[in-house]
């Protein structure tokens, strides 16, 4: 069964400074992967996805992430971040009938 | 276009009493979800639907009903609510035209307690 790792439940940036959240997978196939973003007492809001292809993505917003197979990873990155960036990001691999397996969220924060 | 709403937004429920959680979707996708979102623990499936009159169980269905009776509409229901039905609900409809814009789009969230 496909699972995800978000090993960071917190990170604090400074504004301006680069971002890096962390993703790791389990999946017997090519995954299908995303990277969501929810603001407080919000939905959720698709940031970028791979599903095949050129292994770094971009996204909206400023965001990509990197596909990377050997390390079943899939790290969002952000070079500059923002203070309307703060929110809680959610990596999710998609499976049979796109069934999105959802990580536990890491919580950015970011201090002026 | 709405996109995908939810009804009510919040609800407090007393054990034992039920109740049904409405969705809909104006974007004539063929396939709806369910999840729950509790803290440290992500987003997870109670049921999907595929296509209009099809619903499956995802990974946390016990103690849910559901019915897609319609195709915009998916309903999602709790017959006798408990405790640890306490959580944040969020519908999500799928566009699914080609690999490429394969995505879901989620509503708003409904905010349950149950006392």
């Amino acid at each position: 069964a496909q699972s995800v790792t978000q090993p960071d439940i917190h990170i604090t940036v400074s504004e301006g400074a680069s971002l890096e959240l962390r993703c790791n997978y389990s999946y017997g196939a090519t995954p299908y992967l995303f990277w969501y973003v929810q603001s407080p007492g919000q939905g959720l809001q698709l940031l970028l996805k791979y599903f095949s292809g050129d292994t770094l993505v971009q996204g909206i917003k400023g965001f990509e992430a990197e596909f990377k197979r050997s390390q079943s990873s899939f790290n969002l990155r952000k070079p500059s971040v923002h203070w309307s960036d703060a929110a809680e990001y959610f990596c999710a691999v998609g499976g049979e009938g796109n069934k999105l397996v959802f990580g536990a969220g890491t919580i950015l924060r970011v201090k002026s | 276009n709405a996109g995908v709403t939810q009804t009510p937004k919040f609800q407090v429920l007393k054990t034992g009493q039920s109740m049904t959680l409405q969705c809909a979707q104006d974007m004539n996708h063929n396939s709806m979800y369910w999840y729950r979102q509790d803290p440290g623990m992500g987003l997870r499936l109670i049921y999907y639907s595929a296509s209009e009159g099809t619903t499956d169980k995802g990974e946390v269905p016990d103690g849910y009903n559901v019915s897609r009776l319609k195709k915009q509409n998916f309903l999602l229901g709790l017959e006798s609510a408990a405790p640890s039905q306490t959580s944040v609900y969020f519908c999500a409809s799928r566009r699914v035209l080609a690999p490429s814009t394969d995505t879901q789009y989620f509503g708003p969230g409904t905010r349950l307690t149950v006392l």
